[in-house]
């Protein structure tokens, strides 16, 4: 039972342009978002997270939007860099157990020149 | 500041060999956590150590794998014996607290194959 879905595996966009990535969830209990960012051969590196107070949180060229009702987030990059190609991991968490992260199976995004 | 090391970052055994990863986590964090990635997945919580005690273990396959974190710095998790469907990265993360949301920081991850 997948609770967190990332539905593309893959995205591409121009450099300069927005990129959006999308992440789905079913359990209502999570109210804590993350997204993770990860190149080859390495580890996941935080990159923003949202809790589920706010509908909007910016950090920079990154911002990720969450709709409650529809049990959705996305992160907006603006503009895309080359160096933002990586996999995109979005994580749920429930407050107060203990930080287990629930991922989805991540979204490949390639910044093209 | 240091990240969370781990070791090694690769590793190839037979199957029903054992094998052991090793991790530091960040200095100050009492919360400790092993994730298992397989091929095209997310990670997913194995076990979470708040200081000594594992408080979530619930998603460790108890028959073949075994974890421990001594004085509540460094932790090793084992598999004996290891299966083929044991070949995944091995990811440790740690984090400030086991109780406010906040960040998780992840090592490199160990890459077991298993043949």
């Amino acid at each position: 039972d997948q609770q967190v879905k990332q539905n593309s595996p893959s995205l591409s966009v121009q450099e300069g342009r927005i990129s959006i990535l999308n992440c789905d969830y079913t359990n209502s209990m999570f109210d804590y978002f993350l997204w993770y960012k990860k190149y080859p051969a390495e580890g996941p590196t935080f990159l923003i997270s949202i809790s589920s107070i706010k509908d909007k949180n910016e950090d920079g060229r990154f911002t990720v939007f969450l709709n409650k009702s529809a049990k959705h987030l996305s992160l907006h990059i603006v503009p895309s860099q080359p160096g933002d190609s990586a996999v995109y991991f979005c994580a749920a968490t429930i407050t107060g157990g203990g930080n287990k992260l629930t991922f989805g199976t991540g979204t490949q995004l390639k910044v093209e020149l | 500041e240091a990240g969370v090391v781990q070791s090694p970052r690769y590793k190839i055994i037979e199957k029903k060999q054992p094998v052991a990863f090793w991790c530091n986590p960040i200095s100050g964090h009492n919360t400790l956590y092993w994730y298992r990635q397989n091929l095209g997945q997310g990670p997913e919580l194995l076990i979470r150590y708040e200081n000594e005690e594992a408080v979530d273990d619930s998603q460790l396959p108890k028959d073949r794998f075994s974890a421990e974190r001594l004085k509540g710095v460094d932790s090793t998790l084992k598999i004996q014996p290891a299966e083929l469907g044991d070949s995944a990265v091995y990811l440790c993360a740690s984090s400030s607290s086991g109780t406010m949301n906040t960040e998780a920081f992840f090592g490199q991850g160990t890459r077991l194959t298993v043949v």
